[in-house]
């Protein structure tokens, strides 16, 4: 099976702040890779699909990014309702994997 | 709106059966591979088993296999998983999702599953 390894598993950040996340496959998985954002008691919303893709309707500052087998999903201007827990998500082969979560907080 | 329903959770003690359902609409059920994924209390995403568009393929996380069966009814657009055997680690709650290419969307709300004696 393939590991998603994702970092860090918290970050305290301000309104306005930029935020990083990153995830590392370990093996190839091309650019077969997706975000999701999970909101307390909520089920996970898909942000971005094949590594870069945003999802029809996501604001334009979430964006992600590849390089080898590192993804970084990116949050430019971190506003209020972006204080969720983020997930990455290999769809290169069955089963499909996530990372363990990267839960975004307010400083 | 493309929308998935899940229902038939609860409690159960250990060594019992739950089945969940889960109804789709708003889009060619028919169409698209399926998936269970689920989430214990305070943890992460664990994806647990995936059908195809006819049923014809099946795949299961290994913490499930011989004790879990997920099926479908393309006529009705239910998505069905069966759950024997059931351990205190199934304690979760399951999502039912659409397969994409690539991705998973939507999920649906969620149904707590509950092993406890």
């Amino acid at each position: 099976d393939i590991q998603m390894t994702q970092s860090p598993s918290s970050v305290s950040a301000s309104v306005g702040d930029r935020v990083t996340i990153t995830c590392r496959a370990s093996q190839g998985i091309s650019s077969w890779l997706a975000w999701y954002q999970q909101k307390p008691g909520k089920a996970p919303k898909l942000l971005i699909y094949a590594a870069s893709s945003l999802q029809s309707g996501v604001p334009s500052r979430f964006s992600g990014s590849a390089s080898g087998t590192d993804f970084t999903l990116t949050i430019s201007s971190l506003q209020p309702e972006d204080f969720a827990t983020y997930y990455c998500q290999q769809a290169k082969s069955f089963p499909w994997t996530f990372g363990q979560g990267t839960k975004v907080e307010i400083k | 709106d493309v929308q998935l329903v899940e229902s038939g959770g609860g409690l159960v003690q250990p060594g019992g059966s739950l089945r969940l359902s889960c109804v789709a609409s708003g889009f060619t059920f028919s169409s698209y591979w399926m998936s269970w994924v689920r989430q214990a209390p305070g943890k992460g995403l664990e994806w647990v088993a995936n059908i195809k568009q006819d049923g014809s393929e099946k795949y299961y996380v290994d913490s499930v296999k011989g004790r879990f069966t997920i099926s479908r009814d393309n006529a009705k657009n239910l998505l069905y998983l069966q759950m024997n055997s059931l351990r205190a680690e199934d304690t979760a709650v399951y999502y039912c999702a659409r397969l994409m290419v690539g991705k998973i969307d939507p999920w649906g709300q969620g149904t707590l599953v509950t092993v406890s004696s």
